[in-house]
């Protein structure tokens, strides 16, 4: 079965310092990666997908993922973070075919401080 | 900009009631989607609807739930008779097409407690 793990589940950072959260998936055939991200008290957000191409992909606010096929990683980065950044951050995943369900990781809950 | 919405935001209920959970979905989209998450846990996969009928849907969502569509903007999610672990937050997704590769909008959530 198709699992995701966010090993990350509590992150805290100063503004301007840099970030990467990790993302593991299992599944051996073709993929689409997403992150999602929730701010306090609003829904879930689409911050970036990956479905082919460019196995770098750049999404809203500045944050850019990485798919490294042969690591079955999706990792989430940006350069320099804000205070408006904290969120808890979810790394999802479908597989191809018929199915569209989101497989989901536990999420990483990002604290920026000022 | 076109959202997902879902009422209530919080339900409280006691065990063995009924609940019904409201969602407008994004008015073109066509297929819809329930998921919940556990409080520390997961966001989990509860089923897939298009077309008036249950596309998927996985092993949580047994014969005390079920979904409809009642008129052209609303999708329900109905627990019939609610456990103490269906306490979570139920959110509603929408998707303009059923791909894998589609993105899913989601609304709020309603955090349904059971007593």
């Amino acid at each position: 079965a198709q699992s995701v793990s966010q090993h990350n589940h509590h992150v805290i950072l100063s503004e301007a310092a840099s970030l990467e959260l990790g993302c593991n998936y299992s599944y051996g055939g073709t993929v689409n990666l997403f992150w999602y991200v929730q701010y306090p008290g609003q829904h879930l957000q689409l911050l970036l997908k990956y479905f082919s191409g460019d196995p770098l992909v750049k999404g809203i606010k500045g944050f850019e993922a990485e798919f490294i096929k042969s690591k079955f990683s999706f990792n989430l980065r940006k350069p320099s973070v804000q205070w408006s950044d904290t969120a808890e951050y979810f790394c999802a995943v479908t597989s191809g075919g018929a199915t569209n369900k989101l497989i989901f990781g536990t999420g990483t809950l990002l604290a920026v401080q000022p | 900009e076109p959202e997902v919405t879902q009422t209530p935001s919080h339900q409280v209920t006691q065990m063995g009631q009924e609940v019904i959970l409201r969602c407008v979905p994004i008015s073109n989209h066509l297929y819809f989607y329930w998921y919940r998450q556990i409080l520390g846990q997961k966001v989990e996969f509860l089923v897939s609807f298009y077309n008036n009928e249950i596309s998927e849907k996985s092993e949580i969502f047994d014969d005390q739930f079920s979904v409809e569509r009642p008129d052209g903007s609303n999708f329900t999610l109905k627990i019939r008779s609610t456990k103490l672990e269906d306490s979570a937050m139920y959110f509603c997704a929408s998707s303009e097409a059923g791909l894998a590769n589609n993105e899913q909008f989601f609304g709020p959530g309603t955090r349904l407690t059971v007593l």
